[in-house]
């Protein structure tokens, strides 16, 4: 059981919008930046997003991270059939005193 | 550009214990800081702890106080991951990442990750 919550799945067409949610509480998100990463079929995570909304150098401005309160979302604009992976939010614990991860959205582009 | 390359599969009997390595390359070693990640079979990722190697400095997970241990050898930049008693549970895929500490907030994600090492523990 994830500390974050994600939904397993969402889909789109190519070149709509997507948005995954990513709930927690005040001891994680509503504390701290969140991270989102994005996981390919048979690769390890690829880092898309930190401090709830930048972009690290060479991830293209289609993917865009906000943070409100205990939730964060992670936007996927202009979708490609390439974005089709597994998507994860991250950020620290105080609680935990430890990194704590999402359970995953599976991104599937019809 | 940085890149970080693990070691190679492992097939353990539960009980045992496993040593992985993770060999960075591409930026000075000194400024590291370094975490491993785990995922089991079409699970989600789970931290398991940090390491900064220049300090020697760890800070582990609470599920896997005592039965894990970070080291790192500077001279060949790699830094190592020891898990023991291993169990059924354990069976994943074992990530070493770098740590992207931010300039504007000091909030640490993980910006570089190793190709992944599969830990399989069967009797």
């Amino acid at each position: 059981q994830s500390v974050l919550t994600q939904p397993p799945s969402v889909s789109a067409a190519p070149g709509q919008k997507v948005t995954i949610s990513c709930s927690g509480s005040s001891s994680n998100i509503g504390n701290n930046y969140v991270s989102w990463y994005q996981q390919l079929p048979g690769s390890a995570p690829k880092l898309l997003i930190y401090d709830n909304n930048e972009r690290p150098s060479g991830i293209p401005d289609r993917f865009s991270g906000s943070k409100s309160g205990t939730s964060a979302t992670l936007d996927i604009t202009g979708l490609q059939t390439g974005d089709e992976a597994d998507y994860y939010c991250g950020t620290w614990d105080i609680s935990l005193s430890g990194n704590v991860f999402g359970g995953g959205t599976k991104l599937t582009v019809l | 550009q940085v890149q970080l390359v693990q070691s190679g599969a492992e097939v353990k009997r539960p009980g045992s214990s496993v040593k992985l390595s993770c060999k960075a390359s591409g930026a000075p070693f000194s400024s590291f800081l370094m975490s491993w990640v785990r995922q089991a079979p079409g699970q989600g990722l789970e931290w398991m702890g940090k390491i900064i190697p220049i300090l020697g400095i760890r800070d582990y997970a609470e599920n896997f106080q005592g039965r894990v241990n970070f080291t790192a050898d500077i001279p060949t930049s790699t830094v190592y991951m020891e898990l023991s008693s291993l169990r059924s549970g354990d069976t994943a895929i074992y990530y070493c990442a770098r740590v992207l500490r931010s300039a504007r907030t000091g909030t640490q994600s993980f910006d570089i990750w190793g190709q992944g090492t599969m830990v399989t523990v069967s009797s």
